[in-house]
């Protein structure tokens, strides 16, 4: 089974700072995907980025990027010019090819943005 | 938009009741994942399901079971409730084709077992 570590449980960020979560990953396999999850309190999750592994760029969404570094195993989320709406958990989740592409998700890190 | 509906947001059910969890997706897509949240512990996968009436048993399907009878619906079922499946239950479904791959969530299904 893939295991994906988040060792952050707990963080806060003062508003228009930048903060970087971590997130590590144990795969044997050279092709998959990487995500990054954002669940608001009391509301639905939905994506914030994807990565494929394949891919040597590091991936970019507005205020969101990720630090993508395959040969570590280690896939990091930094978040600039923090807003209030990005208080939330943060999920981190590693994805292989295979039956349903089933996803395997970390522990979160709860992030709140202090005015 | 891609929408994902699951039948309650919040439920209490007596310990031993039978209790169905139901989830809608609008996009056809081909897989449809049951995961349940605890603090502390992420999100741990149930079942999924990659086709009509296929199912597979994810990292903690003990005391669960699913229904895919259809390629929009899937049923989360606890054939006889237990305190410790109170939970929060959250529905995703995906795409089966190349290059997105993303899941898309419900909004979640508070669960207590009384």
């Amino acid at each position: 089974a893939q295991t994906v570590t988040q060792s952050q449980p707990e963080m806060s960020v003062q508003e228009a700072e930048t903060v970087t979560l971590s997130c590590t990953y144990d795969t044997s396999e050279s092709n998959y995907y990487l995500f990054w999850y954002k669940q608001p309190p009391s509301r639905q999750m939905i994506l914030v980025i994807r990565q494929e592994a394949y891919k040597q760029q590091n991936a970019t969404e507005n205020r969101f990027s990720v630090n993508f570094q395959k040969a570590a195993k280690s896939f990091s989320l930094k978040i600039s010019d923090s807003q209030l709406g990005d208080t939330a958990m943060y999920f981190c989740a590693f994805m292989k090819h295979n039956t349903g592409n089933q996803f395997y998700f970390g522990t979160g890190t709860s992030l709140t943005v202090i005015p | 938009d891609v929408k994902v509906t699951q039948s309650s947001r919040y439920l209490v059910k007596r310990t031993g009741e039978k209790v169905f969890l139901e989830c809608v997706q609008d996009m056809d897509h081909e897989n449809m994942f049951w995961y349940r949240q605890d603090p502390g512990l992420g999100l741990r996968l149930i079942y999924f399901s990659y086709d009509v009436k296929m199912k597979e048993k994810g990292d903690i399907p003990e005391g669960y079971s699913v229904s895919r009878e259809k390629k929009e619906r899937f049923s989360l079922i606890l054939e006889s409730a237990s305190t410790n499946q109170t939970s929060m239950y959250l529905c995703a479904s995906s795409s089966g084709g190349q290059g997105n791959y993303e899941q898309y969530f419900g909004p979640g299904t508070r669960l207590t077992v009384t």
